[in-house]
């Protein structure tokens, strides 16, 4: 079945620091994939996507290429500010059988001063 | 649009008494989710509907849970008798059930068994 799998936090940033949270997943056909952020006693909001192999998405400074010869999509920002603090999630939507959304287990980011 | 919308926010409810918690989709949206997030198990899908239709609710804990989706407006989950192992945020989703389209979530309703 479909999975995501991303890496483990929580992940401590002074400001200012360059980050990458770690995203791989399995699927069959060509999925779009998705980082979603949730910020503190909030819902989940869509961060960026991808829909198709080499795109890249970017929003608000963050950003994430589709990997399909590695079956990743890595998520990076050049610069961390203390209000990028928050829970970050990889997702997937998979081609045919419905419009399931499959998370990763989401990880946890705090930007320190 | 006002988003999707979800009722209540917050619910203290004692062990074995019914809970129904309520959403309502973004108006357009054909498909809808309905996810748990806890600590231990983190953001897990329950149950979701395509066109008011459920499609896979291999996700739903067991039979004390329920949803429905009488129309394409209105969903519920309903939890009976509830535990106190079901303390939980839930939320719902909506999304236009196109591949690459995001899905919407509301603010979540923070249910507490006692």
């Amino acid at each position: 079945g479909n999975s995501v799998t991303q890496m483990e936090g929580p992940v401590t940033l002074s400001e200012e620091a360059f980050l990458t949270i770690n995203c791989t997943y399995t699927a069959t056909g060509y999925p779009s994939l998705f980082w979603y952020v949730q910020y503190p006693g909030e819902g989940l909001q869509l961060l960026l996507k991808a829909t198709k192999a080499d795109d890249k998405g970017s929003n608000k400074g963050f950003e994430a290429t589709y990997r399909k010869e590695t079956t990743s999509f890595h998520l990076e920002k050049g610069s961390v500010q203390v209000s990028d603090s928050a829970v970050y999630f990889c997702a997937l939507r998979a081609t045919g059988g419905g419009n399931k959304l499959t998370f990763g287990t989401g990880t946890q980011l705090k930007v320190e001063l | 649009d006002a988003g999707v919308i979800q009722s209540p926010r917050h619910e203290v409810t004692e062990m074995g008494q019914e809970v129904t918690l309520r959403c309502k989709p973004i108006s357009g949206h054909n498909s809808l989710f309905w996810y748990r997030q806890t600590m231990m198990r983190g953001l897990e899908l329950l149950i979701y509907f395509n066109n008011n239709v459920p499609i896979d609710d291999s996700g739903m804990p067991e039979d004390r849970f329920s949803a429905k989706m009488p129309n394409a407006s209105f969903s519920t989950l309903k939890i009976q008798p509830s535990e106190p192992r079901d303390s939980a945020v839930y939320f719902c989703a909506s999304s236009l059930g196109i591949q690459d389209t995001e899905a919407f979530f509301g603010q979540g309703t923070r249910l507490t068994v006692v």
